[in-house]
């Protein structure tokens, strides 16, 4: 079965200094990876995505993320870390096999507090 | 360009009363998907739309209706409410063709059941 993992509930981190939120998936086939940010009383807003090709993937707002197929990982980080960027963040997985869907499965989200 | 517009933003029930979760995209969006919300649970979907007249159950569909008679328009019924649909409710959509498109999400339904 498709899952996806985010094993913190919080991370913590200094204004100015470097983040990740850690991601872990399972699909059967090839994933579909994406990053997701959710703003106080606000729905989900999309950040970058991973298809195929290049492992390092940039979105918006100076996020990148990485995907590690040996390690079925695909985390979250940005090199300089803002107070503005004190958000849920979700981890979401589309198998390929369920293209004709659409269908995401989400990780439980982990809550980024950057502090001034 | 609106996006997803869903209304109510907010709403209280009782126990045992109807409701409708409306929600509409303007983005000519084939796919349309039902999500709830509950803390540290992440999001579930409950149902979703490949095209007008197309539905289909996903993950927590006990307790919930859906209907999508236009492209636009999907909205979410609530027959019996209960307790435990106390939760945010996300519409979102995302363009037919490729399935490696972002889904695009509306700001959400709090719902509370008392």
């Amino acid at each position: 079965a498709q899952s996806v993992a985010q094993p913190e509930d919080q991370v913590n981190v200094a204004e100015g200094n470097p983040l990740t939120v850690k991601c872990t998936y399972s699909v059967s086939g090839n994933p579909y990876l994406f990053w997701y940010v959710q703003y106080p009383n606000r729905g989900l807003q999309f950040l970058l995505k991973y298809i195929t090709g290049d492992n390092l993937v940039k979105g918006s707002y100076g996020f990148e993320a990485e995907f590690n197929k040996s390690q079925t990982s695909f985390h979250l980080k940005k090199p300089s870390a803002l107070v503005s960027d004190s958000a849920l963040y979700f981890c979401a997985v589309r198998d390929a096999s369920s293209s004709n869907t659409g269908k995401l499965i989400f990780g439980q989200g982990t809550t980024l507090q950057v502090k001034p | 360009n609106a996006g997803v517009t869903q209304t109510p933003k907010f709403r209280i029930l009782k126990i045992g009363q109807s409701m409708t979760l409306q929600c509409t995209q303007d983005m000519n969006h084939n796919y349309m998907y039902w999500y709830r919300q509950d803390p540290g649970m992440g999001l579930k979907l409950i149902y979703y739309s490949v095209g007008a007249g197309i539905t289909d159950k996903g993950e927590v569909p006990n307790g919930y209706n859906v209907s999508r008679s236009t492209t636009e328009d999907f909205p979410l019924r609530l027959e019996l409410a209960a307790p435990s649909q106390t939760s945010v409710y996300f519409c979102a959509s995302s363009y037919v063709a490729a399935s490696n498109q972002p889904q695009h999400f509306g700001d959400g339904t709090r719902l509370s059941i008392l």
